[in-house]
């Protein structure tokens, strides 16, 4: 699976958009983009997926370059409740490869 | 909520003994795999299971093992326990290993401390 690159930290506003990158220039054709986010204590928790297109669902948006190299996830309006660590993981295998993420922390 | 249920919450056990930690999936999946998280770090893919076989190992010795059941539950046993064994596990489960867009939806681990 190819390697992400991703902020350490991030900082948003309560009820602004956060925009959180991700570097991908490894990614090969077939190969997912997906996000997943973990707060404190709990499991990590699906956010979205894609492959070419942008997608967009109840939580979030997924915003892909038109190379694939790298994709943005977007929470609208962001809420303190979102502060968590943010894993951005390209996948084609049964595996999931977390790296670091990112500490989004929201603040009010 | 992703009806990912794992037991117990916490555990602590001693060096040198086994331990067995239990998940059940989410309703309609077939497939789970199981991670370990250190503390600081993401997790780390330990090996996962499809109809009842291992189906994917990472890399982890071969005192980690694991079972998957007809119902779909699955167990992950590891014995000789170490201090680096510490950790949280974590299990996940998702639809049909062949469609490997589909994803994997967690419980909120076991913390198993060695002392």
């Amino acid at each position: 699976d190819a390697k992400t690159t991703q902020p350490t930290s991030m900082d948003c506003a309560e009820g602004r958009a956060a925009n959180l990158p991700c570097n991908h220039s490894t990614i090969s054709g077939n190969e997912y983009v997906y996000w997943y986010r973990q707060i404190h204590s709990q499991g990590p928790q699906y956010i979205i997926h894609g492959l070419k297109n942008n997608e967009t669902n109840e939580m979030a948006s997924l915003i892909i370059t038109e190379d694939r190299k790298s994709s943005t996830l977007i929470l609208p309006h962001a809420t303190l409740r979102d502060t968590a660590v943010y894993y951005c993981i390209v996948r084609v295998s049964r595996q999931l490869t977390f790296g670091s993420g990112t500490q989004l922390t929201v603040l009010p | 909520e992703t009806g990912v249920t794992q037991s117990p919450t916490h555990l602590i056990k001693t060096r040198g003994q086994q331990v067995t930690l239990r998940c059940s999936s989410q309703s309609g999946h077939n497939t789970v795999s199981w991670y370990q998280q250190a503390l600081g770090q993401g997790p780390q893919f330990i090996f996962q299971y499809y109809r009842e076989e291992e189906n994917g190992r990472g890399n982890f010795p071969p005192r980690f093992s694991g079972l998957q059941f007809p119902n779909y539950s699955s167990e992950l046993n590891v014995n000789a326990l170490e201090l680096d064994d510490s950790a949280l596990y974590l299990c996940a489960s998702s639809l049909a290993q062949a469609f490997s867009n589909q994803p994997q939806h967690f419980g909120d681990g076991t913390r198993l401390s060695i002392l």
